[in-house]
């Protein structure tokens, strides 16, 4: 079954304490992205990769780290969180850029005390 | 600048009455992709809908159907004879395929939908 997982689900931490979202796609494709969702804001995009080692900022970016080392994986890091990154997370993959179907993760939701 | 608006935050309706979500998109790309995704009570985000900019065709899956309209900028949703199940927050979203594309996703805000039995 196509699938992008995203681990873990629900996540309660403090504040500083690092921490890393795994996601995995088993389409073999070359885009994924980070999302976060918010009340009123809709999602916004955190960052995005268009391939292995390749990695960019999308439109809220700060206070998070991504990594591209394999195709199928793209985790999101937040090596300090704060409060206000307390939030959903989704991540997603898609086989052409902004043109295809987006396949999104199950979410997670982060709350940092 | 791109940019996606639902001006419907919330729709409440009862069961089999029909419900429009309005979504407006600004873009000054000449090639762009709209979507529609649901989002029920579980909260993952299922795909309904894309269509690209130069499909203007009208759309029916079921019980539902997509009015895009490139002169008023707009791409809106019905449900015909709503049931419970479709009470969800739905986004429209616009990814833009001119130069520079990122492959970003725009969402609007979402529109918060209940259907009462």
């Amino acid at each position: 079954e196509a699938q992008v997982t995203q681990n873990p689900r629900y996540l309660i931490t403090v504040t500083g304490k690092k921490l890393t979202v795994t996601c995995s796609q088993n389409m073999n494709h070359e885009y994924m992205s980070w999302y976060r969702q918010d009340p009123g804001l809709g999602l916004r995009q955190i960052y995005y990769s268009m391939n292995v080692e390749v990695t960019d900022k999308g439109d809220v970016p700060e206070g998070y780290k991504v990594s591209r080392k394999e195709k199928r994986n793209f985790p999101l890091i937040l090596e300090s969180p704060s409060p206000n990154q307390t939030s959903l997370y989704f991540c997603a993959s898609s086989l052409y850029r902004g043109l295809s179907e987006a396949f999104f993760g199950q979410g997670t939701r982060l709350t940092v005390v | 600048a791109q940019k996606v608006t639902q001006a419907q935050t919330e729709i409440s309706v009862v069961e089999k009455e029909d419900v429009t979500l309005d979504c407006v998109y600004e873009t000054r790309d000449t090639t762009y992709y709209l979507f529609w995704y649901k989002q029920p009570p579980s909260g993952e985000l299922v795909f309904l809908i894309r269509r690209n900019s130069f499909d203007e065709q009208n759309e029916i899956s079921g019980r539902y159907s997509w009015n895009f309209q490139k002169s008023t900028s707009s791409f809106n949703f019905t449900i015909t004879a709503s049931q419970v199940v479709d009470s969800a927050v739905y986004f429209c979203a616009l990814s833009e395929a001119d130069s520079g594309n990122t492959g970003k996703l725009i969402f609007g805000q979402g529109t918060t939908l209940q259907v009462k039995p």
